[in-house]
Formats: structure tokens, sequence, C-alpha cells
């Protein structure tokens, strides 16, 4: 089965600064895709960043970006130049790629983000 | 603006009653989801539909129930089988076809609470 890990429940971060959140899974397949989520107080969940397995470049957008360590089954979350608006809960997402696999996440335990003016 | 709508937003229910979430997308989507949260445990799947007329139990189906006779469309009803149904229950949808199939449009949640 698979699992995802998310270490820390809660992280905080001055305005303007940088914060790497953790995510770990366990998964024996060697395709699939790996999500960030973002659930803000509005409880609406939005997609963040998504990397595919089988692509070595970590993915970014923006502020975003991902340290994706296949070997470790790591997926860090990297958020630069930290916004007020980024204070949400963020959730680590992973699915196996297989045809009939789609839309079935596996979501951690979600790690609350606090953002300090 | 395409989107998903789930209502109601709150919804509080008695023992032994059964409950309807009501599921609409707009965004011409193949496949239906509903997940449940719950305080620290992340998201789990409840039903899952790819196609209409045809759905798929999750990981926790047990004491719910869905039906998928319309494309953008797909209700959850809580049955009083289900033993803890306090909890936000969100509602997704995707594409079909490998590509976007992964990325789902979640609506905005509807929080159920038993009385």
């Amino acid at each position: 089965a698979q699992t995802v890990t998310q270490s820390q429940p809660e992280m905080s971060v001055q305005e303007a600064e940088t914060v790497t959140l953790s995510c770990t899974y366990d998964t024996s397949e060697s395709d699939y895709y790996l999500f960030w989520y973002k659930q803000p107080p509005s409880r609406q969940m939005i997609l963040v960043i998504r990397q595919e397995a089988y692509k070595q470049q970590n993915a970014t957008e923006n502020r975003f970006s991902v340290n994706f360590q296949k070997a470790a089954k790591s997926f860090s979350l990297k958020i630069s130049d930290s916004q007020l608006g980024d204070a949400a809960m963020y959730f680590c997402a992973h699915v196996y790629a297989g045809g009939t696999s789609y839309g079935k996440l596996t979501f951690g335990q979600g790690t609350i983000l606090t953002v300090h003016p | 603006d395409g989107g998903i709508t789930q209502s109601p937003k709150y919804l509080f229910r008695k023992e032994g009653q059964n409950v309807t979430l009501s599921c609409e997308q707009n965004l011409n989507h193949d496949a239906m989801y509903w997940y449940r949260q719950d305080p620290g445990q992340g998201l789990r799947l409840i039903y899952y539909s790819q196609i209409v007329n045809d759905f798929q139990k999750g990981d926790i189906a047990e004491g719910y129930s869905v039906s998928r006779e319309k494309k953008e469309s797909f209700p959850l009803t809580v049955t009083s089988a289900q033993k803890n149904p306090t909890a936000f229950y969100l509602c997704a949808s995707s594409i079909r076809g490998l590509s976007g199939a992964n990325v789902l449009t979640f609506g905005a949640g509807s929080r159920l609470t038993v009385l």
C-alpha cells in the first residue's frame, strides 16, 4: 500500500523568508506523480505543484519549487519569499500513474504553515 | 466560470438519519471523486467514478453510497451505517487521460456534523 508521511504538523516562517516542508512516501511503483496541494482557511484545495517521477528535473512554479529525491522517496516543497497569503495547510500527495489509478491520490497528514509579518 | 459546486456548505444530522451531499461540476470532466478529511489524517478516498453510470469504492466506502447518473453530478449519501460521519467532505474531478487525469480540481467542501 502507498503511504505518504509529513512529519511536520506545523511550521512557521517570517514574511519574505524561505521555508521547506518535508514529505516522504512509500511506493513499490516506478511511475507515479507527486503533488503539493494548499488548503487555505477557506478550505478550498488548490494545486501548488506537480512532479512526474520519470522526470529528473525538479518542478518549479514561481516561488514554489520541489526537491525530488526518487531513491530516498523524498519530496520536499520550498517556498521562497514567503507571503502572508501562503499561510495554509499543505498536503503532499502521491498517485500511481497506471491507467486505472488516476485520481486515487494518497495524501499525507498535512502541515500547517504560519507566516509571520 | 467553470468549477465544482458543493452543497450544502454546513449540514447537521441526527444520529440514524441519512443525508445526501451534492456535487456538481461544469468542467466537462469525466472523473469525479469524494474524499473525507479528518484532523491529522489528511484526505481519504470514499468513492470515485471514471464514467457515467459507473463508480468504484475507495479506501473508506463503508457507510456511504453514490450515484453517477449524469456526467456533471456525483452525489454522496452518508447513511446511518456510517459510524463516525462527522467530517469535512471534499468533492473533486479530473479529465480523463493520462496527462491530466491525476490533477484534481476540488470543490469548497461540505462540513457534516452529527448531533
